[in-house]
């Protein structure tokens, strides 16, 4: 039984550039969420996506985007990088109607210079 | 708005020791109430949850109490060991369960002395 995957573990760039994180969910689940960890925080909800639609949305600026697939995946693009960016990006699992008891993946550390 | 506070911000107890972390929330619709356990450089990891139909949930040394009328829940970890040394995340649904939305506490770091 898969569990929740994410890539690449770790990535730099420099502020204006654009970024592309990617997600697998748990095998059976159907919703992912993306939260953004800054260091020594709790996660932050940006959004989350069911049925290849963002069905809730966080307060985060349009700069960040998302994607799903058919196959359940997601990717995460942030647009025009701060140095705020910068933090570890976890997505959760969870299955469409009990979509509030979520699994995280490891994550991707994002550094932004 | 939303809102999730969570106290103590660290604590320290001695092995073998009982430790109870407090949160308090503010969306009265809020009907699912999970705790996160993060190691160092690890995944946030589901430790035990509770929902508003019941009071307390327990599993083997860790337990969950819940007050829907003061808006308030807690961790409790009895007989800790040095293993269970992490910061520790509570959390509650914007609204009412199934909207996805996790808003999280502040985190607790939690450190067992051997």
């Amino acid at each position: 039984d898969a569990g929740v995957t994410q890539s690449p573990t770790h990535l730099i760039k420099t502020r204006g550039q654009q970024v592309t994180l990617r997600c697998s969910p748990k095998s059976g689940h159907d919703t992912v969420s993306w939260y953004q960890q800054a260091l020594g925080q709790g996660p932050q909800f940006i959004f989350q996506y069911y049925e290849e639609e963002e069905r809730q949305r966080g307060n985060f600026p349009d700069r960040f985007s998302g994607h799903q697939f058919p196959n359940y995946s997601s990717e995460l693009n942030v647009n025009a990088l701060l140095l705020g960016d910068s933090a570890l990006y976890l997505c959760a699992s969870s299955l469409g109607d009990s979509s509030d008891t979520q699994y995280f993946g490891p994550g991707t550390r994002l550094t932004v210079l | 708005g939303e809102n999730v506070e969570q106290h103590p911000s660290t604590l320290s107890v001695q092995e073998g020791d009982s430790a109870v972390i407090k949160c308090t929330y503010s969306d009265s619709a809020s009907n699912y109430f999970p705790w996160y356990k993060q190691e160092l450089g690890k995944r946030p990891q589901l430790i035990i949850d509770i929902r508003s139909n019941v009071g307390e949930k327990k599993d083997q040394r860790i337990a969950v109490t819940l007050n829907k009328t003061a808006k308030h829940f807690s961790l409790h970890i009895t007989e800790t060991q040095p293993e269970d040394s992490a910061v520790y995340f509570c959390a509650a649904p914007h609204g009412s369960s199934n909207t996805g939305k996790l808003i999280f506490g502040q985190g607790t770091t939690l450190q067992v002395k051997p």
